[in-house]
């Protein structure tokens, strides 16, 4: 069974803080990894999706990287904002459609 | 209007009664998804269905049923709620085409007491 872990569980930053998030997964046989960004009664929403013969996504202060072999991914955030708190999940397919989630880092960016 | 809606947002209810969580979404996807998350875990996957005649359990799916209306209508359902169904529940929804990618609803927060 596949098992995502994602560190540290919390983190508080300052703004304008360059950070990283954490994820480590057990079976490198992975379909995809996906980054979600969790906000208090909105849902999730993707931020980026590596397919498993990629390394790395970037979409404008974010970037995601993968390395299969070692069963790990970092996300990335640059000059990080008040606006960047939430909680980051990490979610990793083995199939193509199922997910298997991390318990989450919850952000706070102070200004 | 959300892609993906799911009613109600909130609910509380007692321990042995039934209970139907419902999702629509307008995003013409296939395939829809129904997940849990319990504080300090992450989601996980209760039921999934791929059309209308194809619905599939996750991993947690005891305790639950579901029922696929229409393309765009996909319920969950709690025969007999326990206290250890409270919990923040899900729905997300992909395309045939590109499966990997979901979209999820608000969330549906449910306590059974």
């Amino acid at each position: 069974k596949q098992e995502v872990t994602q560190i540290p569980a919390a983190l508080s930053v300052p703004e304008g803080e360059n950070l990283v998030l954490n994820c480590s997964f057990t079976d490198s046989a992975i379909y995809n990894l996906q980054w979600f960004r969790q906000d208090p009664g909105k849902g999730l929403t993707s931020l980026l999706l590596i397919q498993s013969s990629q390394r790395e996504q970037t979409s404008g202060r974010l970037n995601a990287s993968l390395d299969k072999s070692s069963g790990r991914s970092t996300l990335y955030i640059a000059a990080s904002q008040p606006g960047d708190s939430a909680t980051y999940l990490c979610a990793v397919s083995n199939s193509g459609y199922a997910l298997n989630f991390g318990k989450g880092t919850s952000l706070l960016v102070t200004p | 209007d959300a892609d993906v809606t799911q009613t109600p947002r909130n609910r509380i209810t007692k321990t042995g009664k039934r209970i139907m969580l419902e999702c629509s979404q307008t995003k013409g996807h296939d395939r829809m998804y129904w997940y849990r998350q319990d504080p300090g875990l992450g989601l996980r996957l209760i039921y999934y269905s791929f059309d209308v005649k194809d619905i599939n359990k996750g991993e947690i799916s005891d305790g639950y049923s579901v029922s696929r209306q229409a393309q765009a209508k996909f319920s969950l359902s709690l025969e007999s709620a326990i206290p250890n169904q409270t919990a923040l529940y899900f729905c997300a929804t992909s395309s045939t085409g590109s499966p990997e990618t979901q979209y999820f609803g608000p969330g549906t927060r449910l306590l059974v007491l």
